[in-house]
């Protein structure tokens, strides 16, 4: 089965920018979430998807911030206007189950985005 | 608020040796933990779930113990080979159960042969 796959891997954009990042999970896991790592920090929750439903948006930075999951299967994070202190790994990752599963993590590869 | 700490300096080991990872956290009981391996420019990978009613839990080479007693979890990997260097991530739910995880910042393993 293919795994959780991002786009871009990467992305270098200017302070002020917009940028998407779109994560494709493993076909049939109605669980999706974003993490992130920036430098020199641990990889922390962002968000968490059942189906099309956010479930929970609590690690979210702020309103800059905004992530989407139509159709219930491919999710996009939009940053807009992105700052510097969005430079970081952002992590997609699905998961079988409901709502309350813990079945593991599988994770994509990461976009590492870059604001200058 | 909940922490995890894992060690921060690089554990290099020979190779055929038992590499032997620490994971502690406080301020917290969790029902679960869950260990993962992070390659250089690769998402981490899911490798072993222990509950808090299971002491020790086995999968190949690799072993896991849970203290709740000490808030601790050993991660063990014998026989080592040059292929298992990479960082290996401690990995906790936060409140609200599912996959919200605080994770460790991860300890870097180096087999040499």
């Amino acid at each position: 089965e293919a795994g959780v796959t991002q786009f871009p891997s990467h992305s270098v954009i200017e302070k002020g920018q917009t940028v998407t990042l779109r994560c494709d999970p493993i076909s049939g896991h109605d669980n999706l979430y974003w993490y992130r790592r920036v430098m020199g920090k641990e990889i922390k929750f962002l968000l968490h998807f059942v189906k099309e439903s956010k479930q929970d948006e609590s690690g979210m930075p702020n309103n800059r911030f905004l992530a989407e999951r139509t159709g219930g299967t491919y999710s996009t994070l939009k940053v807009q206007p992105a700052e510097l202190e969005d430079s970081g790994v952002y992590f997609c990752a699905s998961s079988q189950g409901g709502r309350g599963s813990n079945s593991p993590l599988h994770f994509g590869n990461g976009t590492r985005l870059t604001v200058t | 608020s909940q922490k995890i700490e894992q060690n921060s300096e690089a554990l290099n080991i020979q190779e055929g040796k038992t590499a032997t990872l620490t994971c502690n956290y406080t301020n917290y009981s969790p029902a679960y933990l869950q260990w993962y391996r992070q390659d250089p420019g690769r998402g981490p990978v899911f490798l072993l779930l222990i509950r808090e009613n299971e002491k020790e839990k086995r999968k190949e080479r690799l072993k896991v113990t849970f203290d709740t007693t000490l808030k601790q979890s050993l991660f063990h990997i014998t026989a080592s080979q040059p292929a298992d260097s990479a960082t290996y991530l401690c990995a906790l739910p936060l409140s609200g159960g599912y996959n919200k995880l605080i994770f460790g910042a991860g300890t870097r393993l180096a087999v040499h042969p």
